[in-house]
């Protein structure tokens, strides 16, 4: 199983990122996937998850960022998205994308993280 | 939905034990057995080395075990090796489809 992400980068406050997490060596419609971020120097935090189509294909996003962050899939191609709009400072950190072995948050495979800061 | 509490850290001379605690709530450890254990070294990814509360994946040696008591989840690493130096995460589902990660406990191996 290989997840990689691509798309991080520095922005300025108020701008928009778009992550992906390219998948591979799994079966990615029925998976249910995940992002999850770290700041600097600090811990874990999970920003949200997208479940597979054919469970409903729905998001839940932490409260930091409902509203602001969107989640998709492309299932013809594997991928994973994160979308960030209106960024905030607090938003800078490395992004992992994870996939849920379950349906309750365990997270047997990562990708190595790509990094995103917001200054200005 | 607040970050589960561990001890910032936790030392052990190799061969010894250490056990690392998580506290959290009725609305996520104590409510579900699905608290998760990773571990973190300088600049990698998390590895998961415990789910379901004591299951340890394919590949993590059995020197790493997992309880669960309450409100309370433990890791316990035995037989410490200067590999296990890492930072250790547990997790917890929450409900609604949320799940909580701790603060994160940062194990020195002396």
């Amino acid at each position: 199983v290989q997840l990689v992400e691509s798309g991080g980068g520095l922005v300025k406050p108020g701008e928009s990122l778009r992550l992906s997490c390219a998948v591979s060596g799994l079966s990615f419609y029925p998976a249910w996937m995940s992002w999850v971020r770290q700041a600097p120097g600090r811990g874990l935090e999970w920003v949200g998850l997208i479940k597979s189509k054919g469970g409903g294909g729905t998001t839940d996003l932490a409260a930091p960022v409902k509203g602001r962050f969107v989640i998709s899939r492309d299932d013809s191609k594997n991928t994973l998205f994160l979308q960030m709009n209106s960024l905030k400072a607090e938003d800078t950190g490395v992004y992992y994308c994870a996939h849920y072995a379950d349906y309750y948050g365990t997270m047997h495979s990562w990708g190595q993280g790509t990094p995103v800061t917001v200054s200005s | 939905q607040s970050a589960l509490t561990q001890p910032p850290s936790a030392s052990g001379s190799p061969g010894q034990s250490v056990t690392i605690s998580c506290t959290g709530t009725n609305s996520d450890i104590g409510g579900y057995n699905y608290v998760s254990w990773y571990q973190q070294h300088p600049g990698k990814a998390p590895k998961l080395m415990i789910y379901e509360v004591s299951k340890r994946p394919s590949g993590v040696p059995d020197r790493f075990s997992g309880s669960k008591s309450g409100n309370t989840a433990s890791l316990t690493v035995s037989g410490l090796q200067a590999e296990d130096e890492a930072d250790y995460y547990c997790s917890s589902y929450a409900g609604s489809n949320n799940l909580v990660f701790g603060t994160g406990t940062t194990v020195t191996v002396l």
